[in-house]
């Protein structure tokens, strides 16, 4: 099976950087992608890390490091509508390329 | 581009009722997934296909689920009898390649939301 763990909350204010970790545990590991969700919408693809390394688009940097089964997801500059739910997601090849996403974490901006 | 279309956007039926979700993938995807997701919680996979055939299903439960993807394009979802615990949003989702030299993106329609009473 695959399970991942990312903080069900974080708090920053406007301007700052936040960090959102992802740690993972999957047999068939092959890539991992990063989700924004406001509320009310639907998820929308934000970075995917297939090799180790930092990834940058933006504003958002992702990170991998598969010896460690970690990620992370960097936001920096934060606006208020930064705020939303994000979600690590495993993309899985067990039978099947598959991707499996975490519970979230949803970041609230302050001003 | 049009995005994933899904219908109906809302729906409220009582326990032990039938309910179907209908979704159009965007144009040439090969890979279509529905997830459901509730409130507070992260997307679950309950069935994934590619074309027309079924890549996975393990988290589906077939004995009130069931989803179907006919020509390889439009899909259905059907829930019966539903359960106060189905309340959730119906996500559908497409994207264009499977296999090791993608990234896959997944494009997700904005989902249907159903409520059971």
């Amino acid at each position: 099976g695959q399970s991942l763990e990312q903080p069900s909350e974080v708090t920053a204010v406007e301007g700052a950087i936040v960090q959102i970790n992802c740690t993972y545990q999957t047999s068939g590991f092959y890539g991992l992608s990063w989700y924004q969700q406001h509320d009310g919408g639907a998820p929308t693809f934000l970075s995917y890390n297939g090799l180790d390394g930092l990834e940058e688009t933006g504003r958002f940097s992702s990170f991998l490091s598969r010896s460690d089964s970690y990620g992370y997801l960097l936001l920096q500059e934060l606006q208020m509508k930064d705020s939303a739910s994000y979600f690590c997601a495993v993309r899985d090849q067990t039978g099947g390329f598959k991707t499996i996403f975490g519970a979230g974490t949803r970041l609230f901006v302050k001003a | 581009e049009a995005g994933v279309a899904q219908s109906p956007r809302y729906k409220i039926i009582e326990k032990r009722q039938s309910v179907a979700f209908w979704c159009n993938p965007i144009s040439g995807h090969a890979t279509l997934y529905w997830y459901q997701q509730i409130l507070g919680q992260g997307p679950k996979l309950l069935i994934q296909f590619q074309n027309n055939g079924v890549v996975d299903d393990s988290q589906l439960p077939k004995d009130r689920f069931s989803a179907e993807r006919l020509k390889g394009v439009d899909s259905t979802l059907k829930i019966q009898p539903a359960k106060l615990e189905d309340s959730a949003v119906y996500l559908c989702a497409s994207s264009a390649r499977q296999g090791p030299f993608s990234g896959n993106t997944i494009y997700f329609g904005e989902g249907s939301w159903l409520t059971v009473v």
